[in-house]
């Protein structure tokens, strides 16, 4: 069984749309971090959670402790948005455990 | 903002050549990694460096890897003779401390023929 799991693998959504992506994870960890990952293959930290909740203009990250769980909402989703949106964990050490990433398309 | 940046973007070599991948870290950066994602799958972690020394590796970083950090700048990952399955994606990141996340570099393409 993969320590972190991703839903949905893929998903569309029309420009506009609220977006939701979801982290789970079987192990203890230090810190969740939600990356994008675009066409081109370069890597995009977004946020790094250990509790709680954080925004950064149209993204919100979730995290519940308790449940092994964190999402990643996109507000007025927009084409520019369109990448592969990658939860990754450090637990304990400093390397991160990814997952294998939503891939998102929003079309105008 | 300061960036991480890999050198070169791509390059192609012939099975069995010895390649450098070259990574210049954010300069006030203490800890330094590698990871690697082959087309179609998930990034998976080579190795860690810190204090001019791996801290941490996986299974894939066997014998024929390399890391080192020649200068005060360049952080560079070396595979001494390549394998068709070393194709891959190659990623260098940097971070200052353990508790903070990373500055992943662009990526070098390494396609072996």
């Amino acid at each position: 069984k993969n320590e972190v799991e991703q839903s949905p693998q893929n998903l569309t959504a029309q420009e506009g749309e609220f977006i939701t992506i979801n982290c789970s994870y079987s192990v203890g960890i230090s810190a969740l971090h939600w990356l994008q990952q675009h066409p081109g293959g370069g890597i995009v930290s977004l946020f790094m959670l250990s509790s709680g909740k954080k925004k950064h203009g149209r993204l919100i990250a979730t995290i519940n402790i308790q449940e092994k769980h964190s999402s990643l909402h996109i507000t007025a989703s927009h084409p520019r948005d369109s990448a592969v949106y990658i939860c990754a964990l450090t637990s304990g050490t400093y390397k991160y455990i990814f997952g294998t990433g939503t891939r998102l398309k929003v079309l105008a | 903002e300061p960036e991480v940046t890999q050198t070169p973007s791509h390059q192609v070599t012939q099975m069995g050549q010895e390649v450098i991948l070259r990574c210049v870290p954010i300069s006030n950066h203490l800890y330094f990694y590698w990871y690697r994602q082959i087309l179609g799958q998930k990034v998976e972690f080579l190795v860690s460096f810190y204090n001019n020394e791996i801290s941490e590796k996986s299974e894939i970083f066997d014998d024929q890897f390399s890391v080192e950090r020649p200068d005060g700048s360049n952080f560079t990952l070396k595979i001494r003779s390549t394998k068709l399955e070393d194709s891959a994606m190659y990623f260098c990141a940097s971070s200052p401390d353990e508790n903070y996340g990373y500055t992943f570099g662009s990526g070098t393409r390494l396609t072996v023929v």
